[in-house]
């Protein structure tokens, strides 16, 4: 497609029940990143994936959060357990380039805000 | 620690006026500096981004920042707004991943 396309647009979960998050990058961008947007925040980074290989998730907050990229293109984050901090809206975004950001531009979904009751 | 400040979470002016949008920034290392702005219900987009060389960085729509490494700052300006860049504005620090600082709205009066 043109543009990183994500997956639901909104998404409203019971607490404690599973829900994954889709991300459809630009086709052929190596870089895959998961940011959260906590409501009046700036979005903080949870994840950062070469290809298939998830190279940094020093951001995920807990470990009921997992993302994965199996064939290195669509990628899913998935949050088990959900509880009601962990609504926000959720943001991926893709680059070029393999290498860290850099001056690498990113390029950004239009996000899932994930609303958790 | 790399961290990012924007002094102001809103700013209003009257369409025409000067936008000032204020960021600053700590890193131990030379940074990359962006901006990004976000529209309702849209992905941000980059609107210019600071590397090396020249300090004075044009972006898109009319935008442009400074790189002032002795104030560690990195405004937003733009000499005469519009109604259309009413939007939410980050400043964003890239070391080994992208930090943003917690964003300037920017509503413009007609």
């Amino acid at each position: 497609g043109a543009g990183v396309s994500q997956s639901p647009r909104y998404k409203v979960a019971k607490r404690g029940q599973d829900v994954a998050l889709r991300c459809d990058p630009i086709s052929g961008h190596v870089s895959l990143f998961w940011y959260q947007q906590a409501l009046g925040q700036g979005p903080e980074f949870l994840t950062y994936f070469q290809n298939e290989a998830q190279l940094d998730k020093s951001g995920l907050p807990s470990d009921r959060f997992f993302a994965e990229r199996p064939e290195g293109s669509v990628s899913t984050l998935k949050i088990q357990r959900t509880q009601q901090e962990d609504s926000a809206v959720y943001l991926c975004a893709s680059s070029r380039q393999g290498s860290l950001p850099g001056n690498e531009k990113l390029f950004f979904g239009s996000g899932t805000q994930l609303s958790v009751l | 620690a790399q961290s990012v400040t924007q002094l102001g979470s809103h700013v209003s002016v009257s369409e025409g006026a000067l936008v000032l949008l204020r960021c600053n920034y700590s890193s131990s290392v030379p940074p990359y500096l962006f901006w990004y702005v976000q529209y309702p219900n849209q992905g941000l987009q980059l609107l210019l981004k600071y590397t090396t060389g020249a300090t004075l960085v044009k972006g898109i729509n009319g935008f442009e920042a400074e790189f002032k490494k002795s104030e560690t700052s990195f405004h937003l300006t733009k000499p005469s707004a519009h109604m259309s860049d009413a939007a939410e504005y980050f400043c964003a620090l890239n070391t080994d991943k992208l930090i943003f600082g917690t964003g300037t709205r920017l509503q413009v009066f007609p």
